[in-house]
């Protein structure tokens, strides 16, 4: 079972800030959060990770609570090309490389 | 991706047959997967490998077996096609453990 839950899905005025949030209640302290996205029948795109501190690249930035139960992706001027399903998944650098993919959050601009 | 290319990208084939897809990559990643897609699953782990002859299986790995001889293709083999198998199957790279993964187009295999 995926160890994220998401909103299976969310709409967001072009040009405005799409935020969608991921509860990880569960994470460990070596694991980290990471965030793709699948435009539809293209292959997943990884978007960005992190592990405790916020982390901005040139797609998204991800903001992640101190108790690191929960994070948000942010995709700050959403365009219509955004409109993808946004998996967010936690990894541990020790596992044996398996993502646990979940059913991810429908964004709609 | 461009440095990822997954071949066929399209194939339709007959209950029985033997079928290889092949992931050929140029960035020179360590790490390789083969995932497959159906409706109403996420993507799921067929096969991976963390480097050239090492390779071990996912949650999905029955009837299907992979080959890695060289760092730059990972094949994915179906023994014996199964209507079961009809699926788009993505192969991913990445260099470093800590990487986000790059995935190629895919390949939507038919099992008739």
């Amino acid at each position: 079972d995926a160890k994220t839950t998401q909103p299976p899905s969310m709409d967001c005025a072009e040009g405005r800030a799409a935020n969608l949030p991921c509860n990880h209640s569960t994470i460990s302290g070596n694991e980290y959060v990471y965030w793709y996205r699948q435009i539809h029948s293209q292959g997943p795109q990884y978007i960005i990770h992190g592990l405790k501190n916020n982390e901005t690249n040139e797609m998204a930035s991800l903001i992640i609570t101190e108790d690191r139960k929960s994070s948000t992706l942010i995709l700050p001027h959403a365009t219509l090309r955004d409109t993808a399903v946004y998996y967010c998944i936690v990894r541990a650098m020790d596992s044996n490389y398996q993502l646990i993919w979940g059913a991810g959050t429908k964004l709609i601009i | 991706d461009a440095g990822i290319t997954q071949s066929p990208r399209h194939k339709v084939t007959e209950t029985g047959t033997p079928v290889t897809l092949r992931c050929h990559q140029t960035e020179n990643h360590r790490y390789m997967y083969w995932y497959r897609q159906d409706p109403g699953h996420g993507l799921r782990l067929i096969h991976y490998s963390y480097g050239v002859k090492d390779t071990d299986k996912g949650e999905v790995s029955d009837g299907y077996s992979v080959s890695r001889s060289k760092t730059e293709d990972f094949l994915l083999t179906l023994e014996s096609a199964t209507s079961s198998q009809t699926s788009v199957y993505f192969c991913a790279t990445h260099a470093y453990e800590v990487d986000g993964y790059t995935f190629g187009s895919g390949t939507r295999l038919t099992v008739v």
